[in-house]
């Protein structure tokens, strides 16, 4: 079945530094890929998304890209700020737009 | 716009009770999702509902059920609670075009 394998953390980061955290995914059709955030206390944001293979989602500084052969979508930031931090979830969304999440990986940026 | 908006926010309850939670989705969207997250980890697929119609369940014991009304608001119900029901239960809306967007979710507590 589909399911998403996701980095374990918990990441600690100096501001500024490079952020990567890795997402590989296992699917049997052709799904779309996100990235949530989820900051204490509250619910799931969308951070980014990319529905079909070689597209780069964007948004805030992140950037992924759907990398079909290597059934990846890395979440990267060059720069990361303290407000990033918080918990980072990569997700899949099959075609009935079910989705399957990974762990979640904790971000903490100290300044 | 409003958001997705659950309710209540936090519930206690014991071990063998059943519990309601209920979810307004956004305007204009008319399917709704429900999400198990357990502490540490990510959300797990519960059920789906489009058009006041399941369209999908995941790996739930028959303890859980849903629905969706006219308006398309919905409720999850669980009987029987289990200490391992303890968790945050997200509620997800979401349109043909769109991806899904989350409530803060309601934390239910069983002792």
């Amino acid at each position: 079945g589909d399911s998403v394998t996701q980095m374990e953390g918990p990441v600690t980061l100096s501001e500024e530094a490079f952020l990567t955290i890795n997402c590989t995914y296992t699917a049997t059709g052709y799904p779309s890929l996100f990235w949530y955030v989820q900051y204490p206390g509250e619910g799931l944001q969308l951070l980014l998304k990319a529905t079909k293979a070689d597209d780069k989602g964007s948004n805030k500084g992140f950037e992924a890209t759907y990398r079909k052969e290597t059934t990846s979508f890395h979440l990267e930031k060059g720069s990361v700020q303290v407000s990033d931090s918080a918990v980072y979830f990569c997700a899949l969304g099959d075609t009935g737009n079910q989705f399957y999440f990974g762990t979640g990986t904790s971000l903490t940026v100290i300044p | 716009d409003a958001g997705v908006t659950q309710s209540p926010t936090h519930l206690i309850k014991t071990r063998g009770q059943h519990v309601t939670l209920r979810c307004s989705p956004i305007s204009g969207h008319k399917s709704v999702s429900w999400y198990q997250q357990v502490l540490g980890q990510g959300p797990q697929f519960i059920f789906q509902y489009y058009e006041k119609e399941e369209r999908g369940r995941g790996n739930f014991p028959d303890r859980f059920s849903a629905r969706q009304f006219p308006n398309y608001s919905s409720e999850l119900n669980v009987n029987a609670l289990l200490l391992g029901d303890s968790a945050l239960y997200l509620c997800a809306s979401s349109s043909p075009d769109s991806p899904l967007h989350f409530g803060n979710g309601t934390r239910l507590t069983v002792t």
